[in-house]
């Protein structure tokens, strides 16, 4: 139990579907970020919500639609996807945005778009 | 630019001490840190440098050099455990405090 979860650990969906992964944090953080994860690559921020504000887009298609309901779960809404959107999606929070202790993250969900 | 170097992959046998380097170019400097990640795992945190030297943590240290924009973590009496891949991440004031992130390096540790 890492504090963060991830759900679900597995998706599969085609380039028509819509799904959503969620994440929730235990922790009492009040930031929260999403982060796509491919092989050999570093990671690649996507979002970033400060108080449950989104602080951060960097340049992601839009696709993908986050949303932040409180301070505890943050959500990555996914529609029409492209097969080269497979990847680990990796949540993580943080006490604020400078914290000596970095990010907690959550296991990530892996998404295969087929 | 941003720019984060490590090693793609390591082999090191079991017992022994491995390096693992990173270097960085980054502008506004505000911390280095250490994550592990095992296969299908989220990444955990190691450690954390801000300051120039030596930070021992049991069998793991790392190690900054800012005016070398160096880093390395030492893992030392290795154990299969260990077999993970090690992020090595900047974080940039100019940036609005985001983690900038190294590739990975994938460390086999062998019997």
């Amino acid at each position: 139990e890492t504090g963060v979860t991830q759900t679900p650990r597995h998706l599969v969906m085609g380039m028509t579907n819509k799904k959503s992964l969620k994440c929730e944090q235990h922790l009492g953080h009040n930031a929260m970020y999403w982060y796509k994860q491919s092989a050999k690559k570093p990671l690649e921020l996507m979002f970033v919500y400060s108080l449950e504000e989104r602080v951060e887009n960097n340049s992601v298609p839009s696709r993908f639609s986050p949303e932040c309901p409180n301070s505890s779960h943050l959500f990555l809404h996914l529609h029409t996807l492209q097969p080269e959107d497979s990847a680990l999606y990796l949540c993580a929070s943080s006490q604020g945005r400078d914290s000596i202790y970095g990010y907690t993250f959550g296991s990530g969900t892996r998404l295969t778009v087929v | 630019g941003q720019n984060i170097d490590q090693p793609t992959e390591m082999t090191a046998t079991e017992g022994a001490i491995v390096q693992i380097n990173c270097t960085y170019q980054t502008s506004g400097f505000n911390g280095l840190f250490w994550y592990q990640q095992h296969a299908g795992e989220a990444p955990t945190f190691l450690s954390y440098n801000v300051l120039d030297g030596l930070e021992e943590k049991g069998r793991f240290s790392s190690f900054l050099s800012r005016s070398k924009g160096y880093s390395y973590l030492l893992l030392k009496e290795l154990q299969m455990k260990d077999s993970a891949s090690y992020l090595c991440a900047v974080r940039e004031k100019d940036s609005n405090y985001q983690l900038i992130w190294g590739a990975g390096t994938k460390l086999i540790i062998k019997p």
